[in-house]
C-alpha cells in the first residue's frame, strides 16, 4: 500500500523559530511537493524536487526552502516563522516526469503564535 | 498562477440523489487534469487523471468528463450515498511537469 508519511499531524511553533517539516513516501517516487491549504484558497505549491538534492520553486516560495538529501525523504524549512505562515502543509509525492496522480500525507497543521 | 475555478463551493443532497460540479480552466495549453477526494482527516486520494479532449472516466458511482477546447470538466456522482462526502478537487497541469494548480475544491454533503 502507497504511503507518505508526515512527522506531525498539529504542531505549535513561536514567530522567529527554525521549524522542519519532514515528509517520507516508500514508493521510490522521484517527484516530491509541498502546498499549503488555506481558507478559501486551493492547494497552492510551495516547492517541488524530481529528484534527489533538486528542487524547484512553486508559486509561492518566499519564506520557505526545501532539502532532499534522500530519494524518500523531502523536507520543507521555515528558515524564521511568521504568524502568515499558520497554515495547514501537505506533502505529496509522484512517479517519474509523466502525468501521474500524486499521492499525498495526512498533512500538518502548523500555528505559529 | 493559473485561474481554476470551481462550483459550486459547496453542496448538500439526500442520500440516492445524483449531482454533479464543474472545473473550469484555462482553455490554452493544456496537459492534464486531476480530480481528488479529500475526506476531513484523511488525504487527498486521486480520482481520475484526464489527458484527452472528450475523455470519459468512471470509477464505480463516480464519473468525470473533459472539454479542453471550452475548459471545464465535470464530475458526477449516481446515487450519492453518506460516505461519498468531502470536499472534490480539481487540478490543472498545463506543462506536464506535474506542477498543479488547484481549484478551491466543491465541499458535498450527503445527507441520510
Amino acid at each position: 500500500d502507497v504511503k507518505v508519511t508526515q512527522s506531525s499531524r498539529y504542531l505549535v511553533k513561536r514567530t522567529g523559530e527554525k521549524v522542519f517539516l519532514e515528509c517520507v513516501q516508500d514508493m521510490d517516487h522521484e517527484n516530491m511537493f509541498w502546498y499549503r491549504q488555506d481558507p478559501g484558497l486551493g492547494l497552492r505549491l510551495i516547492y517541488f524536487s524530481y529528484d534527489v538534492k533538486m528542487k524547484e520553486k512553486g508559486d509561492i516560495p518566499e519564506g520557505y526552502s526545501v532539502s532532499r538529501e534522500k530519494k524518500e525523504r523531502f523536507s520543507l524549512i521555515l528558515e524564521s516563522a511568521s504568524t502568515n505562515q499558520t497554515s495547514m502543509y501537505l506533502c505529496a509525492s509522484s512517479l517519474g516526469l509523466a502525468v501521474n496522480e500524486q499521492f499525498f500525507g495526512p498533512g500538518t497543521r502548523l500555528t505559529v503564535l | 498562477i493559473l485561474n481554476v475555478e470551481q462550483s459550486p463551493q459547496s453542496l448538500n443532497v439526500q442520500e440516492g440523489d445524483s449531482t454533479n460540479f464543474t472545473c473550469s480552466f484555462p482553455s490554452s495549453n493544456f496537459y492534464a487534469l486531476h480530480w481528488y477526494r479529500w475526506e476531513t482527516a484523511k488525504s487527498p486520494e486521486a480520482l481520475f487523471v484526464m489527458t484527452l479532449n472528450g475523455d470519459e472516466k468512471k470509477k464505480g458511482r463516480i464519473s468525470a468528463t473533459l472539454n479542453t477546447k471550452e475548459g471545464y470538466s465535470y464530475l458526477y456522482i449516481k446515487g450519492s450515498q453518506p460516505e461519498d462526502s468531502a470536499t472534490y478537487l480539481c487540478a490543472f497541469d498545463q506543462t506536464g511537469a506535474n506542477n498543479l494548480f488547484f481549484g478551491t475544491g466543491t465541499r458535498l454533503t450527503v445527507i441520510p
